[in-house]
């Protein structure tokens, strides 16, 4: 079955980087799109970033363009999200999801990143 | 970028009752690039309805998308405790950013 499991968050100051992992299992990574989607607390939901399923294209929110980078190794299964110059306001559960058509068919757990001094 | 707006805010209802939820685009996403998710307390969201009308994989046959355009609405036909949590819409129609809804959140009453 579709398996994605987020890692690498935790508390980082304002400014710094930080960079989340997705391990993806139980499917053709290579074949799909992936995507990023992150929730502040208490909040809803926000799409953050999509990269093609073999890395030709990505797309960001505007409230990420230029400061977080996604990338993907085909041939580890896994999905990354390099984080700069992170904000207060970047402070969310951070999501992978997995493409159906362009819907995010399956999602992980979710990694909590804090971004606090 | 495409703004969804979601209403109600809060639907009270009791179980057994029927729920409708509104999500409206602020231009059109044609009548196959709109998605709902639903978000249980400290659980990542499940997909539930993609291309406004169909149900994702082992979706109950009692949630039902409908909607072309601007305007789409969930429906849940009778309400299952298991139901009560929130909802989210969401666009994919052309290129990115791919927007969500605020959300709808439906509560016991």
């Amino acid at each position: 079955q579709v398996q994605l499991v987020e890692s690498g968050g935790g508390v980082v100051q304002p400014g710094r980087s930080l960079r989340l992992s997705c391990a993806a299992s139980g499917f053709i990574f290579s074949d799909y799109g992936m995507h990023w989607v992150r929730q502040a607390p208490g909040k809803g939901l926000e799409w953050v970033a999509v990269i093609w399923y073999d890395g030709s294209n990505k797309y960001y929110a505007d409230s990420v363009k230029g400061r977080f980078a996604v990338s993907r190794d085909n041939s580890k299964n896994t999905l990354y999200l390099q984080m700069n110059s992170l904000r207060v306001e970047d402070t969310a559960v951070y999501y992978c999801a997995r493409e159906g058509f362009r819907e995010l068919y399956y999602w992980g757990q979710g990694t909590l990143v804090t971004v606090s001094s | 970028e495409i703004v969804l707006t979601q209403s109600p805010g809060t639907l009270s209802l009791s179980p057994g009752e029927r729920a409708t939820l509104s999500c409206r685009a602020s231009q059109s996403v044609g009548s196959s690039y709109l998605a709902w998710y639903q978000q249980k307390p400290g659980q990542a969201p499940r997909l539930l309805i993609y291309g406004a009308s169909s149900r994702a994989t082992g979706i109950p046959d009692r949630f039902s998308g409908s909607g072309s355009g601007t305007d789409f609405t969930l429906t849940i036909s009778r309400l299952e405790p298991e139901d009560f949590a929130v909802y989210y819409c969401q666009q994919y129609v052309g290129s990115p950013p791919w927007t969500f809804g605020q959300g709808t959140k439906v509560e016991i009453k």
